[in-house]
């Protein structure tokens, strides 16, 4: 069936460095995949929608210059932080919309992210 | 006011009991409703949809939607311990699009 895959699961980086997280479509494409962060005991948090072949389009009180988005295939979406610090650390999970039988919305495993 | 509103919870039941879950959206638009579960430290898992009103079974899970009240409902039947979870309510304001706004999630707690 169809799946969305993240990677890595989890990474730790060093505060100032930049970490990428990617998220795959398997199966099917998406031309349109969305990043999420869920702090410890919050909810997901909707940061941004992810466009196939153009800008990403940010909600309000995220800093596009510091996540930064690419869509640059129908099967894949990366999530680049940079400058990463510890306040960055968090819990970042991706979804797709597949639109074909059943018509769902799959997330990926997500990403656990440590800054030190 | 959030668009999406759960109560934390925790709630607690004993096994075998109903569980009900309840959320309140405050976009008239929304059109598709989802409930979710996440247990700790993992990504979400669909539970159920559902995008008009009235009722929707699926096994022990029963979906309620009263879109002139804003309001959808989980109740979870014959409630078991690997029910414990945190349940997350989620609305997408034009179809499926895939586009979610979350609740903060009510966290369920089954007895034994």
């Amino acid at each position: 069936g169809a799946v969305v895959s993240q990677h890595p699961s989890w990474v730790i980086c060093k505060s100032g460095t930049s970490v990428k997280i990617e998220c795959r479509s398997l199966d099917f494409q998406a031309t349109t995949m969305f990043w999420y962060r869920q702090f410890p005991k919050q909810s997901l948090m909707l940061m941004a929608t992810s466009n196939e072949g153009s800008k990403a389009t940010y909600e309000q009180g995220v800093e596009k210059d510091k996540f930064l988005i690419n869509h640059a295939s129908l099967t894949l979406s990366t999530l680049t932080v940079t400058s990463a610090h510890p306040e960055d650390s968090s819990f970042y999970i991706c979804s797709a919309p597949y639109t074909g039988a059943g018509n769902t919305i799959y997330f990926g495993e997500g990403s656990w992210l440590t800054v030190v | 006011q959030k668009e999406v509103e759960q109560n934390s919870g925790p709630l607690s039941v004993p096994e075998g009991a109903i569980a009900s879950l309840n959320c309140t959206y405050s976009d008239r638009v929304s059109q598709s409703f989802f409930w979710y579960r996440q247990y700790s430290g993992k990504s979400p898992e669909l539970i159920m949809s559902i995008y008009s009103n009235g009722d929707k079974e699926d096994g022990r899970f029963t979906a309620q939607l009263n879109k002139a009240s804003q309001y959808v409902s989980l109740l979870i039947r014959d409630s078991q311990p690997s029910d414990s979870a945190t349940y997350l309510c989620a609305v997408s304001r034009t179809g499926n699009t895939g586009k979610l706004i979350f609740g903060q999630g009510t966290t369920l707690q089954v007895k034994p």
